[in-house]
């Protein structure tokens, strides 16, 4: 049964177009993330939420608005796509700070080419 | 700010063999965790072991161990007994709690592991 869940998992569009990822979390955590792996496999944290509410914003775009409608779900919407936003997208939950084991568990990732 | 510094890019082993990839970081925080994360060619990112700071005793799961060194602030992982499953990209992180009460991990820019038969 899947812990995190993506979709989708593979997406290419064009410049200039909007497009959202979705992710799905049944663990009961408290906390989603947004993480972004580059070309170059390095990967930096975007955004978090903790029970819906916005707790980190990592310097990102506005072109960027990830949304939480329930804290089970948290969805990545990107306007006005660019080149450089090629990359893969992960989404990760924890528990949050308070929680006892500390490990934060990752969706599948989405490839998203921006042609 | 911290940082994650894993100063190998790419490593190799021969299968049966034993390897260590190392990771060094930066904090001025006491109390903390480290992970080593595993990402195989299907880009899922898989929890490979954990240690808490707190922790004098080195973590252990099955053939993987580390040695944490808290005064030298690094966090080595030791891979027994390799198999050709092991070949894959290796993130050493960092746990970092914000000032508003939200935690990141931080990552390093990754090692990735050959298996050689």
């Amino acid at each position: 049964d899947t812990a995190v869940s993506q979709t989708p998992k593979y997406l290419v569009t064009q410049m200039g177009n909007d497009k959202s990822i979705k992710c799905e979390q049944n663990l009961g955590h408290d906390t989603m993330y947004w993480y972004k792996q580059d070309s170059k496999k390095f990967l930096k944290i975007m955004f978090s939420y903790n029970n819906k509410e916005l707790i980190i914003n990592e310097t990102v775009p506005n072109r960027f608005s990830p949304k939480s409608p329930d804290k089970a779900h948290l969805n990545l919407h990107i306007n006005s796509l660019e080149l450089g936003d090629s990359a893969v997208y992960f989404c990760a939950s924890s528990p949050g700070i308070l929680g006892s084991y500390n490990e934060q568990f990752f969706g599948p990732g989405t490839r998203l080419t921006v042609l | 700010a911290q940082t994650v510094t894993q100063s190998q890019p790419e490593m190799s082993v021969q299968e049966a063999e034993t390897v260590t990839l190392s990771c060094t970081y930066d904090t001025s925080e006491s109390d903390y965790y480290l992970f080593w994360y595993k990402q195989p060619p299907s880009r899922q990112m898989i929890l490979v072991i954990r240690q808490e700071a707190y922790k004098q005793q080195n973590a252990t799961e099955n053939r993987f161990s580390v040695n944490f060194q808290k005064a030298a602030k690094s966090f080595s992982l030791k891979i027994s007994d390799s198999q050709l499953g092991d070949a894959a990209m290796y993130f050493c992180a960092y746990r970092r709690i914000t000032q508003g009460g939200s935690e990141k991990l931080v990552f390093g820019k990754g090692t990735k592991l050959t298996v050689n038969p």
